[in-house]
């Protein structure tokens, strides 16, 4: 089974609503990762959270990681139009080499 | 955008027969990653690499075989395609911990 379930698996909003995905995880991480993929295209990097962080905030996207519950939570304000697609977390597993494992992702669409 | 480049973008191939899937950097990054794309799974990781001649499994790996034999290319062959094989694939760079994967375009193999 994989490393990473996102929550909800799909998500619509009106436009200028805030969105807000969870990524559940199973084993120790060194950081969590969220990506957005636009349909049919590749991932695209979006923030990191290294896990001694508990926060992140990069422009519109907040970054919440909480390693006691082994989950983290995407907020994306003020959502827009072009927020629709899917979003993705992937985490760098601890210990060993550099695994990183993507989730199930969570397909949101921003109703303008 | 990152110098990652996969080949080829589109393939369809008969089942039994054997497929390399082509990935290429310019970035002189360390780790190599390929991934499948499948609805209702997200990414999941086949094999990675972290240097020359070192690679290692990822959750899916039976079927398929890597091989890096200088930092930027990075083979995925599958070794006698059946139509579980269907699907598209993603090839990703690190340079280290703690930092973003870029991703390529993406393959999408059909096995008929």
């Amino acid at each position: 089974s994989q490393q990473g379930e996102e929550d909800p698996q799909a998500l619509s909003i009106q436009e200028g609503e805030n969105a807000t995905m969870n990524c559940s995880y199973k084993t120790s991480i060194n950081n969590l990762q969220w990506y957005r993929q636009n349909s049919g295209r590749g991932l695209v990097h979006l923030i990191l959270i290294r896990s001694n962080e508990r926060e992140k905030h990069s422009g519109r996207l907040r970054v919440t990681l909480d390693t006691s519950k082994k989950s983290s939570s995407l907020l994306i304000t003020a959502s827009r139009a072009a927020d629709t697609a899917s979003y993705f977390c992937a985490t760098l597993l601890s210990g060993g080499y550099q695994k990183v494992t993507f989730g199930t992702g969570t397909k949101l669409q921003v109703i303008p | 955008d990152a110098g990652i480049t996969q080949s080829p973008r589109h393939k369809v191939t008969e089942t039994g027969t054997p497929v390399t899937l082509r990935c290429h950097q310019t970035e002189n990054h360390r780790y190599m990653y390929w991934y499948r794309q499948d609805p209702g799974h997200g990414l999941r990781l086949i094999h990675y690499s972290y240097g020359v001649k070192d690679t290692d499994k990822g959750e899916v790996s039976d079927g398929y075989s890597v091989s890096r034999s200088k930092t930027e290319d990075f083979l995925l062959t599958l070794e006698s395609a059946t139509s579980s094989q269907t699907s598209v694939y993603f090839c990703a760079i690190t340079a280290d911990q703690n930092t973003e994967a870029f991703f390529g375009q993406g393959t999408r193999l059909t096995v008929v």
